[in-house]
Parts: C-alpha cells; sequence; structure tokens
C-alpha cells in the first residue's frame, strides 16, 4: 500500500516569507510520480509541479522550488516570498506505478495562510 | 479547450436512490479516475481506469462502480446511495503510459452530492 504523510495542517505566514510544505510517502513501487496541487478557496485543482522517482534533481521554477529525497522519501515544496494569491490548500500526490497499474494517492493537505 | 466535464455540479438526493454522475474528458486521455474530498482527509481515489474496460478500486470503492465503455466517458454510479457518501466528487484524467504517467491529472469542477 502507498500513503502520503502531510503532517501540517494549517501554516500561517506573513506576505513576502518564504514558506516549504512538506510531503513524506511511502510506496513499494520502484518506479513512481510525485506531484504537488493546489486548491483555492474557489474550488478548482491546479497542478503546480511534478518528479519522477529517478529523478533527483531539485529545480525551481519561479516562485517555486521543490527538494526531492529519495533516501528520506520527502519531496517538500517551498514557496519564496509569498504572497496573498498563494492561500488556498496544498495537496501532494503519488502516482504508483506496479504491473501497468496506476493508483493514486493524495495527501490530507495543508492550508496555506498568507497574511497581507 | 480541453476538460474534463462533470454533471451534475450539485445534487441533493435521498437514500437508496439510484444515481450517475458523468465525466467526460476531450483530451484523448487513457487514464481517467474518480475521488471524493472530506474535510480533514484530502481526496481519496474510488476509481480509476488505465483505458477502456480497465478499471481497478482505487482506496474506498465502497458502495460504487464504474464503466468505461468509452475512452471518453467514465460515469461514476450510487446504486443505494447512503449519506456517508455524502462528498465533494471529482473526476480526473491524464495520459497513462510509458511517459504519460507521468503526467498531471486534469481535474473537473466537482460534483458536490449530499445523500439524506
Amino acid at each position: 500500500a502507498q500513503k502520503v504523510t502531510q503532517a501540517q495542517t494549517e501554516i500561517s505566514v506573513v506576505e513576502k516569507e518564504d514558506v516549504t510544505l512538506d510531503c513524506v510517502y511511502e510506496t513499494r513501487d520502484t518506479t513512481y510520480y510525485l506531484f504537488w496541487y493546489k486548491q483555492p478557496p474557489s474550488g478548482e485543482l491546479v497542478f503546480l509541479i511534478r518528479r519522477n522517482s529517478f529523478d533527483e534533481q531539485n529545480e525551481i521554477s519561479g516562485r517555486y522550488s521543490w527538494n526531492f529525497q529519495k533516501s528520506t522519501s520527502s519531496f517538500n515544496f517551498t514557496i519564496t516570498a509569498s504572497q496573498v494569491v498563494d492561500s488556498a490548500v496544498y495537496f501532494c500526490a503519488l502516482r504508483g506505478y506496479s504491473g501497468g497499474y496506476q493508483k493514486v494517492t493524495f495527501g490530507t493537505g495543508t492550508k496555506l495562510q498568507v497574511i497581507p | 479547450e480541453a476538460q474534463v466535464t462533470q454533471n451534475p455540479r450539485y445534487l441533493i438526493t435521498v437514500t437508496g436512490k439510484k444515481l450517475t454522475v458523468t465525466c467526460s474528458q476531450n483530451m484523448n486521455h487513457e487514464y481517467m479516475s474518480w475521488y471524493r474530498q472530506d474535510p480533514g482527509l484530502g481526496l481519496r481515489q474510488i476509481y480509476y481506469s488505465m483505458n477502456v474496460e480497465v478499471t481497478d478500486k482505487g482506496d474506498v470503492p465502497e458502495g460504487y462502480k464504474v464503466s468505461r465503455k468509452e475512452k471518453r466517458n467514465f460515469p461514476l454510479i450510487l446504486e443505494s446511495p447512503s449519506p456517508n457518501q455524502t462528498s465533494l466528487y471529482f473526476c480526473a484524467s491524464s495520459l497513462g503510459y510509458g511517459q504519460g504517467s507521468n503526467q498531471p491529472q486534469h481535474f473537473g469542477d466537482g460534483t458536490r452530492l449530499s445523500i439524506l
């Protein structure tokens, strides 16, 4: 069975602060894919970033960056210089790849509030 | 416009009355999936489909049925709904095989079901 843990239920930061959202996962699959999605108050789910299990290179995309560490099964997501529009619930997700079947497991989400 | 369309968006019904939530995508995606979102639990996968006539259980399949007779459609069926199935439901689609497995899912706008 696979599992995704987002231990931070809610985080509040003041605008322009950096914030890191934690994600820890468990899987027996050797190939898997990790994603971060954002759910703003309007309710839609928006894709942010992804990482393959075989690629541990960390990247920066605008104000977003991510730190994938296979050794600790973590896939943390950082927003630099947070803005009020970043206020949302953020979900980490794992897509396993086992025998051609691909189950997806989401974490319980982290609610981020950016205070002006 | 690439999209995943769910209908209805809102439904209030009574225990035991069969209902179907439709989901259609226009992106020729192989992979389709249904999730339910409940407070504090994040999104949980109900069923997914790797392609036409290929479906598998997610983490919370009890009380639900699905079918995939056409690539674009993936309806969710509640044959005898109960109050514990009151939730927000999302349909999603993505590419499914090979390198497509690392592609993010596109989500519908959600269907809010209330079972009285």
